[in-house]
């Protein structure tokens, strides 16, 4: 089942933060979050365990809520190298396998 | 340049015909994804291996796809009889032992089925 992400889309001038949420119809195991830029693969930004594990990345930071199903991504004073698609990733059966999101579409304008 | 290689990166091909791409990871990790994605997409999950296992395979596939980790290192994906639906980004990805971890993306290989 793949994760829901919320918003679709959204344009922040540098130095704004935003949110972005990933959630999920089944339970969790993992959340991961990654990064792609046009024409480039995917990025690794973090990674959300069941039981609270977690690996941050500079000023960018993520909850995950295992009751709720949901995980939030947290970027605090944009910048314009953040401009990019942010997918969620997340695993329900406590494996490997990683089921994508369709994606947040992030613009930063100077 | 240790990151995960994909080859080639851009295929052209028609309609009906087979085609192989092919993956290496990087060198210690045991955990190798395939996905596809298409534009405006995340990427989809087509199927995985740890070592040279395939553990899992996407239910979207159909029997036209198959992969490979013959020995625990490259992967190869192979397409045939190609059909239009087939155009997208074809990604390959690794990840070292242990808990779900970091997955290295390679720059992927663009399918083009004319």
């Amino acid at each position: 089942q793949q994760p829901v992400q919320s918003p679709q889309a959204v344009i922040l001038r540098e130095g704004e933060d935003a949110v972005i949420n990933c959630s999920s119809s089944k339970a969790l195991y993992s959340v991961h979050w990654y990064r792609q830029k046009h024409g480039e693969a995917p990025v690794f930004l973090m990674i959300l365990l069941k039981g609270g594990e977690q690996k941050g990345h500079e000023k960018i930071s993520a909850s995950f809520n295992e009751k709720k199903q949901q995980s939030s991504l947290y970027l605090t004073a944009s910048q314009l190298s953040y401009s990019g698609t942010y997918f969620c990733g997340t695993d329900g059966t406590g494996g490997f396998k990683t089921i994508f999101g369709a994606g947040t579409r992030l613009f930063v304008k100077a | 340049d240790t990151g995960v290689s994909q080859d080639p990166r851009h295929k052209i091909t028609k309609r009906g015909q087979n085609v192989t791409f092919r993956c290496d990871p990087i060198s210690e990790h045991n955990r190798l994804y395939w996905y596809r994605q298409t534009l405006g997409q995340g990427p989809e999950f087509l199927t995985y291996f740890q070592n040279e296992a395939q553990l899992e395979k996407s239910r979207l596939l159909s029997d036209r796809f198959s992969a490979e980790r013959p020995k625990g290192s490259f992967s190869t994906l192979e397409i045939q009889r190609t059909e239009q639906g087939d155009s997208a980004m074809y990604l390959c990805a690794s990840s070292p032992k242990g808990l779900p971890n970091e997955q290295f993306f390679g720059p992927g290989t663009r399918l083009t089925v004319l």
